[in-house]
């Protein structure tokens, strides 16, 4: 079955990097674009970062912009978070998550997520 | 970017009645909107997509409808599975962007 598991959470130093991986399995990882989303501790979900489906095109959201790099190694069926400069409000359940078709030109939403992985920057 | 104004933020119901959650956009999304339901310590499961299509395994009691700019959830008769957190989801631009949340508890 699809299935999506993160690892890489950890508590972490303000200023100090993490890097999120995302191990994909039971579909075709090259062909989807793939998200990560995070949520702070009682606070709902923010959409962090996409990579496409051939690791070319890249969006972020404004309060990572600059400090975290998304990317993909699709022979490893694996998605990365590489997070720099970690702040205070950071701190959050970070889930990768599938989009729904495979259609290069067009956005879809996301039909599968994993479980999540918690990152916690504290001093 | 695109902003989405869920409400209610909270709603409490009794098992059986009929809840409707909106969502509005600050411009049109062309029925780019997804609904899921988060359950405490659990990721977000999809329930709707394109607006009003029911994700495949989803009780039919959810429904989806709306276009341009609103839209809505509603659930028809609630059980006690359903109480949880319901989101909406535009992913008609980046960045996309979720509403707040409706934290849906038992009365």
């Amino acid at each position: 079955q699809v299935q999506l598991v993160e690892s890489g959470g950890g508590v972490v130093q303000p200023g100090r990097s993490l890097r999120l991986s995302c191990a994909a399995s039971g579909f075709t990882f090259s062909s989807y674009d793939m998200h990560w989303v995070r949520q702070a501790p009682g606070k709902g979900l923010e959409w962090v970062a996409v990579m496409s489906y051939d690791g070319i095109n890249k969006y972020y959201a404004d309060s990572v912009k600059g400090r975290f790099t998304i990317s993909r190694d699709n022979s490893k069926y694996t998605l990365y978070l590489q997070m720099n400069s970690l702040r205070p409000e950071d701190t959050a359940i970070y889930y990768c998550a599938k989009e729904s078709h495979s259609n290069p030109n067009y956005y879809y939403d996301m039909d599968v997520w994993g479980q999540g992985t918690t990152v916690t920057v504290s001093s | 970017d695109i902003q989405m104004t869920q409400s209610p933020s909270s709603l409490s119901a009794s098992v059986g009645a009929r809840v409707t959650i909106s969502c509005r956009a600050s411009q049109g999304i062309r029925n780019d909107l997804g609904w899921y339901q988060q359950k405490p310590g659990k990721a977000p499961k999809r329930l709707i997509y394109a607006a009003s299509t029911l994700q495949s395994g989803v009780p039919s009691r959810f429904s989806g409808s709306g276009s341009g700019t609103e839209y809505t959830l509603t659930i028809s008769s609630l059980q006690s599975e359903d109480f949880a957190t319901y989101y909406c989801l535009q992913h008609n631009s980046y960045p996309y962007t979720f509403g707040q949340g409706t934290k849906l508890e038992i009365k």
